[in-house]
C-alpha cells in the first residue's frame, strides 16, 4: 500500500540555520503531496503542497519540490526561526481510490534555539 | 470564512462508556475525515464522509462510527472505550470539488483521555 518515510526527529537548529527534512513516498498513480505544520496544543496547518511531478510548492519562506524519479518531496527553508519550532507531516493523498485518503510520516519535531 | 470546528475540545471518560465528537467543516465543504493521532501510531485515517455518505474507512474496530448530516456536520461514536482509545481526534474538511488534489483544512481536534 502507499506510504509516506520521514527523517526521524528531533531536529535542533540555531537561528537563521538551513533547513532540511527528508520524506519520500510510495504510491501507485500520481499522487498529491503535501507538508503539514502542528503547533503545540493545535490542530495541522496545511504549509504546501504539490500537485504533480516537479510542483514546487513554497509559503513562508518553506519549499519542497515533487521529484517522481527520486518519489521525494524535501521540505527546506533557507534561514529557520524560533517561531518555526513546531512538528512537519509529510503526507499523501492517492485518489485512485476515490477517497480523501491522507497519509501521513510520523512527523519530525524541529526546535530551533536562539 | 470560519474554520472547521470541533466539539468538545477536551473530554475525560472511563473504560466502557461511549462518547460522540461532533466537527462542523468549513462552510460550502462537503467532505469531512477523521483522524486519530497517538504518540504511538501517528496519524491514522479513520473514515470520510461526502454527501451523508461514507467513502472509505481505515483500519479500526467497530466500535468506531460516524455520520454525516444534509448540512455537512459530521459526528463520530466511539462505544465501549478503552484505554488505548485515548488520543487527539481530528476533523478535516474539503470542498470535494477537486479530488485529489483539494487542500484538507483540519480543525483543532478533541483530546479524548480515558481512565
Amino acid at each position: 500500500g502507499d506510504s509516506v518515510t520521514q527523517m526521524e526527529g528531533p531536529v535542533t537548529l540555531s537561528e537563521e540555520a538551513f533547513l532540511t527534512i527528508n520524506c519520500t513516498y510510495t504510491a501507485t498513480g500520481y499522487p498529491s503531496l503535501f507538508w503539514y505544520v502542528q503547533y503545540p496544543g493545535e490542530g495541522l496547518q496545511l504549509l504546501l503542497k504539490a500537485t504533480k511531478a516537479d510542483d514546487k510548492g513554497s509559503n513562508k519562506g518553506f519549499e519542497a519540490t515533487y521529484r517522481k524519479e527520486t518519489t521525494s518531496f524535501h521540505l527546506e527553508k533557507g534561514s529557520v526561526q524560533v517561531s518555526d519550532s513546531a512538528v512537519y507531516f509529510c503526507a499523501l493523498l492517492n485518489y485512485g481510490g476515490a477517497t480523501n485518503k491522507l497519509i501521513f510520516g510520523t512527523g519530525t519535531l524541529l526546535a530551533v534555539q536562539p | 470564512k470560519a474554520g472547521v470546528t470541533q466539539t468538545p475540545r477536551y473530554l475525560i471518560k472511563t473504560r466502557g462508556q461511549q462518547v460522540t465528537l461532533s466537527c462542523s467543516p468549513i462552510s460550502g465543504h462537503r467532505s469531512v475525515s477523521w483522524y486519530q493521532q497517538t504518540p504511538g501510531q501517528g496519524l491514522q485515517f479513520l473514515f470520510e464522509y461526502f454527501s451523508e455518505t461514507q467513502r472509505n474507512k481505515g483500519n479500526f474496530p467497530g466500535r468506531f462510527s460516524g455520520r454525516q448530516f444534509s448540512n455537512s456536520r459530521s459526528e463520530m461514536n466511539v462505544s465501549t472505550l478503552e484505554l488505548g482509545d485515548s488520543a487527539l481526534y481530528l476533523c478535516a474538511s474539503t470542498p470535494g470539488i477537486s479530488e485529489g488534489t483539494d487542500t484538507q483544512y483540519f480543525g483543532p481536534g478533541t483530546r479524548l483521555t480515558v481512565l
